[in-house]
């Protein structure tokens, strides 16, 4: 597509229960990036995928978030019995593995905002 | 640990004058370094990167400069327009696909 695109833009939930986010990175970029933003915060690292890679997963908060990619392209990231601490916006964002110096660029989806009652 | 900061939370222009926003970092030696603008409601979007090698790099009405002597980064927006309020991110890399973000600026240019 023409941009990163993630769904859905905003989800309510109530505590205790499980949400899935959903992002549709750019075609052909390999490199896949979830990352958390809280009020006044700055952006979290979660989780970075790269092509077949063993993902990176350093940055999940707990074993409550999960996340895969299927088939190299859509990811979903999944919290498993949400605390109100997991309201935030959860962006996406892809990027084409790099220039030739390493340098990688992120295209960023609009968000998934989460706020667990 | 790895710190970035961003001069401050907020900051108020006049239309037409130069907006200068800072980020700094410690316990860092970052390969390149950039700057992304954020809207509300809105991901960031990329802006302007800059390498280690790099001085100083210019975008139309941007301009970010690079001191890792100082370990720190200017981000110049000249002849400001209030459509170029928004929050400023910088971030930076160190070769590897992570990139580590500052918790931005709110730039307000007023008319």
């Amino acid at each position: 597509g023409a941009g990163v695109s993630q769904s859905p833009s905003n989800k309510v939930t109530e505590k205790g229960k499980d949400v899935e986010l959903r992002c549709d990175p750019i075609s052909g970029h390999t490199a896949l990036y979830w990352y958390r933003q809280s009020l006044g915060q700055g952006l979290e690292f979660l989780i970075y995928f790269q092509g077949n890679s063993a993902p990176d997963k350093s940055g999940l908060p707990s074993d409550r978030f999960s996340a895969e990619r299927t088939g190299g392209s859509v990811s979903t990231l999944t919290i498993q019995r949400t605390q109100q601490e997991d309201s935030a916006v959860y962006l996406c964002a892809s990027s084409s593995f790099g220039d030739r110096a390493g340098a990688n660029v992120l295209t960023f989806g609009a968000g998934s905002r989460l706020t667990v009652l | 640990s790895q710190k970035i900061e961003q001069n401050s939370e907020a900051l108020n222009i006049q239309e037409g004058k130069t907006a200068t926003l800072t980020c700094n970092y410690t316990n860092y030696s970052p390969a390149y370094l950039q700057w992304y603008r954020q809207d509300p409601g809105r991901g960031p979007v990329f802006l302007l990167l800059i390498r280690e090698n790099e001085k100083e790099k210019r975008k139309e009405r941007l301009k970010v400069t690079f001191d890792t002597t100082l370990k720190q980064s200017l981000f110049h927006i000249t002849a400001s327009q209030p459509a170029d309020s928004a929050t400023y991110l910088c971030a930076l890399g160190a070769g590897s696909y992570q990139l580590t973000f500052g918790k931005g600026t709110k730039l307000s240019v007023i008319p």
